[in-house]
């Protein structure tokens, strides 16, 4: 498809179980980010890749949360030993390298409901 | 660091109605800055942006923008409001060192009833 696509689009677990969420930029944009969204609240910044690194992790709430983009396109965050408090919806961005407009391209989120 | 305050968390308003949606922000040095717009079961969309010039800036669907630095606001303006046009509009700034990350407002749900 032509825009960010992110699966699940639904997870429901028990607290303590591990998550995987997944996201597949627009081809071609370089730059990826995670982004996720309480009720209520706006995006909140998690990590942002620039390629394969991890240009800054600065938003990760704690060691539970990891994110990886091995090859430079698709992307997972996972979640360790999840808590309640870990459920939101998580948002995935991108953009192409070098553009300094600010302009993301956001999927539709992945919710995560923990029990 | 930066912040972002949207004071209105929603704004009903009639069909054909203008409508301003408020942006404060708080940093201390130069950003952009931007406003994203979240129909309902779709992802966030870029509305339109301030990153130099001109401080009346225009977006899509008929909305434009005026930063206003001695204020420190970016409010979202529209002059006549149709029913389509209800969603969550996010506000959000970013230094303008070379753009990394957006900080977003807590949002503001527009109702356009007929």
């Amino acid at each position: 498809g032509a825009g960010v696509s992110q699966t699940p689009s639904n997870k429901v677990t028990e607290k303590g179980k591990y998550v995987e969420l997944r996201c597949d930029p627009i081809s071609g944009h370089t730059a990826l980010y995670w982004y996720r969204q309480s009720l209520g609240q706006g995006p909140e910044f998690l990590i942002y890749f620039q390629g394969t690194g991890a240009a800054d992790d600065s938003g990760l709430p704690n060691d539970r949360f990891f994110a990886v983009r091995p090859e430079g396109s698709v992307s997972t965050l996972k979640i360790q030993r999840t808590e309640r408090g870990d459920s939101a919806v998580y948002l995935c961005a991108s953009s192409p390298a070098g553009l300094a407009s600010g302009e993301l391209f956001f999927g539709e989120g992945s919710r995560l409901t923990v029990l | 660091a930066q912040s972002v305050t949207q004071l209105d968390s929603q704004v009903p308003v009639f069909e054909e109605a203008p409508v301003e949606l408020r942006c404060n922000y708080s940093s201390s040095v130069s950003v952009y800055l931007f406003w994203y717009v979240q129909y309902p079961n779709q992802g966030l969309q870029l509305l339109l942006k301030y990153l130099s010039g001109s401080t009346l800036v225009k977006g899509i669907n008929g909305f434009e923008a005026e930063f206003n630095k001695s204020q420190t606001s970016f409010h979202l303006r529209k002059p006549s409001v149709h029913i389509s046009d209800t969603a969550e509009y996010f506000c959000a700034v970013s230094l303008n060192t070379g753009f990394q990350k957006l900080v977003f407002g807590t949002g503001t749900r527009l109702l356009v009833s007929p």
